[in-house]
């Protein structure tokens, strides 16, 4: 098992570009989350989704949008990057939303927006 | 969201034991404690987690106060290793929000 994969690991992007940030499990969890983490500071709840087409928002989900197609992927994309969302970008996932399922982590995206 | 409550920081001396609390006085009956670390340079991961009773596991022992406002993660036996963040959350299975809120977390020095 891969567990859970995050590409790409490291990323710099000007003001104004679009990107996304890829993320797969291969656990078969229904829930996949988003989270970012600034310096020096806790994780903070982007987005989640609790089964393939299903989304719905977290904590910071300004300048965010999330898809889920399928049980495997949920990627995260920035329409037009902003120096504020320059952090560490974790995704996680979890066997089942209605349970008390631990989370399991990628090991983070480094994002830096210009 | 029931919100958690934790030290910005704590110091233990190696292979001694560790009491992490975590205060959470707005809990409701379906709130999960949850417990992550998370190392250096790395994801969080998983550590423990309860309802009611206290719980063991190979890495900790969490005990839950009676009222269930407040929990504390032992580590038995402190090791560098186990020099980290460490995060008490709630997991509420009742509400229908499915949300794991983190907050900022208590960092834990060993010393040698």
């Amino acid at each position: 098992n891969a567990g859970v994969t995050q590409t790409p690991k490291f990323q710099v992007l000007k003001t104004g570009q679009s990107m996304t940030l890829q993320c797969a499990q291969d656990m078969n969890h229904e829930y996949m989350s988003w989270y970012r983490q600034d310096p020096g500071m806790g994780l903070r709840l982007i987005h989640y989704s609790v089964g393939a087409g299903i989304t719905d928002q977290g904590e910071v989900p300004n300048g965010y949008n999330v898809s889920r197609s399928t049980t495997e992927d949920f990627p995260l994309r920035l329409l037009s990057a902003a120096p504020s969302q320059t952090s560490v970008y974790f995704c996680a996932s979890s066997p089942s939303w209605e349970r008390t399922g631990e989370l399991f982590f990628g090991e983070g995206s480094r994002l830096t927006v210009l | 969201d029931a919100k958690t409550t934790q030290p910005n920081s704590m110091e233990s001396n190696e292979e001694e034991p560790v009491h992490l609390p975590c205060n959470h006085s707005t809990i409701s009956g379906t709130d999960y404690i949850h417990w992550y670390r998370q190392l250096p340079s790395q994801g969080p991961e998983y550590v423990i987690h309860g309802l009611t009773s206290n719980v063991n596991n190979r890495m900790a022992s969490l005990a839950i106060a009676e009222d269930r406002k407040s929990s504390t993660l032992i580590l038995h036996r402190a090791t560098l290793r186990d020099a980290a963040v460490y995060y008490c959350i709630l997991r509420d299975v009742g509400s229908g929000t499915y949300k794991y809120i983190f907050g900022t977390g208590t960092r834990l020095k060993v010393l040698a």
